[in-house]
């Protein structure tokens, strides 16, 4: 599948702080994902994107499908104790496999 | 509404031991299916996929198989599982070619 480039690899922030993360890949894509993982938990869907320039929020998490098709960003902001995990972005270009990228670990302190 | 069960949760068994690991979807029909695999270190690998009953596509070849035996169930398994075979397992399904929505996880450890 398409290589899926998300930075930063971590971040370790205070709680109260925003949040911003991105995703980017050589290929376009028609769709963009958003998860988040808790520690022993599966993946949960948090924003889906489907089309170019599409912004999208849902409650303080914000994502966006770039212009050119080949990168996302999602925002966090005013971050609290739960936000803890890792998030993925993933994209989708045709046919059924979704290509993720390698997460970003999120830590917040208190 | 939709859920997703997979199961066991955890998982220890020898080398050369066969595997079997079981999906279940509820609240739809004709789901997209899928199985992941999550090495320490974050990244998600698809394994398999399946668009119907019967109908499955392998992304990367290795020691597992994948089966469907049922519309809403998709079954991980191995015959002789290896020591890089450890891991942990997720289930998921899509509703078409878009959102995936994953299972609890299965964490396999192979010894």
């Amino acid at each position: 599948g398409q290589q899926l480039n998300q930075s930063p690899q971590s971040m370790f922030i205070q709680e109260g702080e925003d949040v911003s993360m991105n995703c980017t890949s050589s290929s376009i894509f028609n769709t963009w994902l958003w998860y988040k993982q808790d520690p022993g938990e599966g993946p949960v869907l948090l924003i889906a994107l489907y089309k170019a320039g599409e912004l999208t929020s849902n409650g303080r998490l914000t994502a966006q499908f770039g212009i050119t098709r080949k990168d996302s960003f999602l925002n966090i902001s005013a971050s609290i104790p739960s936000d803890v995990g890792i998030y993925f972005c993933a994209g989708q270009l045709s046919g059924y496999a979704l290509n993720f990228g390698k997460g970003t670990s999120l830590l917040v302190t208190p | 509404s939709q859920t997703i069960h997979q199961w066991p949760a955890t998982l220890v068994q020898p080398v050369g031991s066969p595997l079997s690991l079981e999906c279940t979807v509820e609240g739809t029909s004709n789901p997209n299916l899928y199985w992941y695999r999550q090495a320490a270190g974050r990244g998600l690998q698809l394994l398999f996929y399946s668009v119907g009953i019967g109908q499955i596509s392998s992304e990367v070849p290795q020691n597992l198989s994948a089966s469907r035996p049922q519309d809403r169930q998709f079954i991980l398994s191995s015959k002789k599982l290896l020591l890089s075979d450890s891991g942990f397992y997720l289930c998921a399904w899509s509703p078409g070619a878009a959102e995936a929505f994953f299972g609890q996880g299965t964490r396999l450890t192979v010894v």
